[in-house]
């Protein structure tokens, strides 16, 4: 099962582009990355998922290079309510098991 | 309004006392999961049922059980065989049995055990 490795914390301020890199070297052909979004005292919220390349939706893009052992979350012009704490993971594919990380705290700052 | 509802949102008991936390969704998933979650740290999985009357142990099984006796409900009970049991717990569910599947998760209930 693969382990992921993130940073334990970031800062940011109101409007700039936060990039959270995610170290997953033993990750195998069949392992999806995976982002969740966890505010205090609330599940975890899927934010993006992908296998290779680029991955955008109406929150977030997730860049995957060629050789798929890390893998970076990039929030846009990020917000005070983007104050969070971000789980990088992977999932095999026909595999049940999966492990969220410490994470990382993201702080936002006017 | 469709979602996993978890209760209660707080809970408080005894040592030594078992403690079931519910866990409901109508969402239609065929998938339910359990994890734990202590201050600072990331979720572990306790349990995870992939279809009606059937459950697998997770990392953390022992001195927890569940049922799964419809699609719809996935209650946790927590033992006194559970060496540390106050945590936060989380309910969570996907519309396909692997991981790669989306998980939807509940608001949590805190349990204390004093």
């Amino acid at each position: 099962l693969a382990k992921t490795t993130q940073p334990i914390s970031m800062d940011s301020y109101e409007g700039q582009e936060v990039n959270i890199t995610c170290s997953h070297n033993n990750i195998a052909t069949n392992d999806y990355i995976t982002w969740y979004q966890q505010f205090p005292s609330q599940g975890p919220r899927f934010i993006i998922q992908g296998y290779k390349t680029k991955v955008t939706n109406e929150v977030a893009s997730l860049f995957i290079p060629a050789d798929r052992k890390s893998s970076t979350l990039s929030l846009p012009r990020v917000s005070l309510s983007d104050t969070a704490v971000y789980y990088c993971l992977v999932a095999l594919t026909g595999g049940f098991k999966t492990i969220f990380g410490a994470g990382t705290r993201l702080f936002v700052k006017a | 309004d469709g979602g996993i509802t978890q209760s209660p949102k707080y809970l408080f008991r005894k040592e030594g006392q078992n403690v079931t936390l519910s866990c409901e969704q109508n969402l239609n998933h065929d998938a339910m999961y359990w994890y734990r979650q202590d201050p600072g740290q990331g979720l572990r999985l306790i349990y995870y049922s992939q279809i009606v009357n059937d459950f697998q142990k997770g990392d953390i099984a022992e001195g927890y059980s569940v049922s799964r006796e419809k699609k719809e409900s996935f209650p946790l009970t927590v033992t006194s065989a559970q060496k540390n049991p106050t945590a936060f717990y989380l309910c969570a569910s996907s519309i396909g049995r692997e991981l790669t599947y989306e998980q939807y998760f509940g608001p949590g209930t805190r349990l204390t055990v004093t």
